[in-house]
């Protein structure tokens, strides 16, 4: 297993589009989450799956983000209708269980939007 | 809530002297508390880690930290940097979400750490 994966790396688009990306936790994970960070500050939490069911949303999740977990496997994180604040880091993290288990990161998304 | 503080967002030190970041929490039960290292354009990789038991952790690359349960301190500390330590670090606790009964992580702002020649 080569750890948590992000794609794609990077993305520039322009204000109004809709963006998708895409994360693959380790394997035997079944929680999985998304931040956001913005230069300088520390991950903001965003979303958290327990295998697919959504358990909690942060609410700087505002309507035009979507996020899914089919299948308790791989996740998807939507953004629609992109603006200039959404520009950030996006990354997604996995764990075996809550508690004192840690969460591992991928590379995360960085998001550009002009 | 739970909370991290993360004293200094800059922090230089020379190369071969201490590194000591600084981190505090706040949380209203037993804390899990973890330091991560972020290195430009990367995801965070885990340093250390706190859950029970023995209150001093080491971690990789030699770095270590103490749990004060008294001080509500979870500081990060190395005897000698190395150029290679120069990076962001990041102190944060997982607590226990009240609507979801799950646990998520929370993070400080982070300490930029910068290591002279």
């Amino acid at each position: 297993d080569t750890g948590v994966s992000q794609d794609p790396r990077h993305k520039i688009t322009k204000r109004g589009q809709n963006v998708t990306f895409r994360c693959d936790p380790i394997s035997e994970h079944n929680r999985l989450y998304w931040y956001r960070q913005t230069l300088g500050q520390g991950p903001e939490f965003l979303t958290y799956f327990q295998n697919e069911a959504q358990l909690e949303k942060s609410r700087l999740l505002s309507d035009r983000f979507s996020a899914e977990r089919p299948k308790g496997s791989f996740s998807t994180l939507e953004i629609q209708r992109t603006e200039q604040g959404d520009s950030a880091m996006y990354l997604c993290a996995s764990s075996q269980r809550g508690g004192g288990t840690e969460a591992f990161f991928g590379q995360g998304t960085r998001l550009t939007v002009v | 809530a739970q909370s991290v503080t993360q004293l200094g967002s800059h922090v230089s030190v020379s190369e071969g002297a201490l590194v000591l970041l600084r981190c505090n929490y706040s949380s209203s039960v037993p804390p899990y508390l973890f330091w991560y290292v972020q290195y430009p354009n990367q995801g965070l990789q885990l340093l250390l880690k706190y859950t029970t038991g023995a209150t001093l952790v080491k971690g990789i690359n030699g770095f270590e930290a103490e749990f004060k349960k008294s001080e509500t301190s979870f500081h990060l500390t190395k005897p000698s940097a190395h150029m290679s330590d120069a990076a962001e670090y990041f102190c944060a606790v997982s607590s226990r979400s009240g609507t979801s009964g799950t646990y998520k992580y929370i993070f400080g702002t982070g300490t930029r750490l910068k290591v002279l020649a």
